[in-house]
């Protein structure tokens, strides 16, 4: 079946370093790639998203390309803050359900920054 | 302001107890859906409703149980058959296809 593995954690970086953080997914078809964020004790927030090959999202200095020579969606930030601190989880969406979005996501990476 | 509401945030339950997680939404979605988190792991698909009336399997349903009575409620009941409850559990909504919305999550204990 479709799966997504992200680059394992935890990543701890300083203020204003560059990020990325690895996203690699295996998939039938073409599906949509999302990255979501998860800050300490709530639920996610869609922080970009990309629905076909060489397609970028971005979003609060966020940016990943949709790749599909190498299925890869690697998120990246040019330089980070200490407010991104938090959990990121790539994710796809499944085959095709009408009426609903079956999302496969990756394990989460936890990003620390230090000021 | 529209959004997605769980309730209680924590939940502390005795084993072979049921126990019943809130979640409302007033953003007018007709598809709902519930996860479980656990610590180092992705999200997993409980069930999913696509609407009133009608829900289907996610990948690890058993040990749960869900109902759809109203377009904004959708209700998860964790049962004593489920071998490992602890987690965290985030329910979601979308417009039929398009992004998903989250709530902020119930972490439930049983002990």
């Amino acid at each position: 079946g479709n799966s997504v593995t992200q680059m394992e954690g935890p990543v701890t970086l300083s203020e204003e370093a560059f990020l990325t953080i690895n996203c690699t997914y295996t998939a039938t078809g073409y599906p949509s790639l999302f990255w979501y964020v998860q800050y300490p004790g709530e639920g996610l927030q869609l922080l970009l998203k990309a629905t076909k090959a060489d397609d970028k999202g971005s979003n609060k200095g966020f940016e990943a390309t949709y790749r599909k020579e190498t299925t890869s969606f690697h998120l990246e930030k040019g330089s980070v803050q200490v407010s991104d601190s938090a959990v990121y989880f790539c994710a796809l969406s499944d085959r095709w359900i009408q009426g609903a979005q079956k999302l496969v996501f990756g394990q989460g990476t936890r990003l620390t920054i230090n000021p | 302001d529209g959004g997605i509401t769980q309730s209680p945030k924590y939940l502390f339950r005795k084993e072979g107890q049921n126990v019943t997680l809130s979640c409302e939404q007033n953003l007018n979605h007709d598809a709902m859906y519930w996860y479980r988190q656990d610590p180092g792991q992705g999200l997993r698909l409980i069930y999913y409703s696509q609407i009133v009336n009608d829900f289907q399997k996610g990948d690890i349903a058993e040990g749960y149980s869900v109902s759809r009575e109203k377009k904004e409620s959708f209700p998860l009941t964790v049962t004593s058959a489920q071998k490992n409850p602890t987690a965290f559990y985030l329910c979601a909504s979308s417009i039929g296809e398009s992004e998903q919305y989250f709530g902020p999550g119930t972490r439930l204990t049983v002990t």
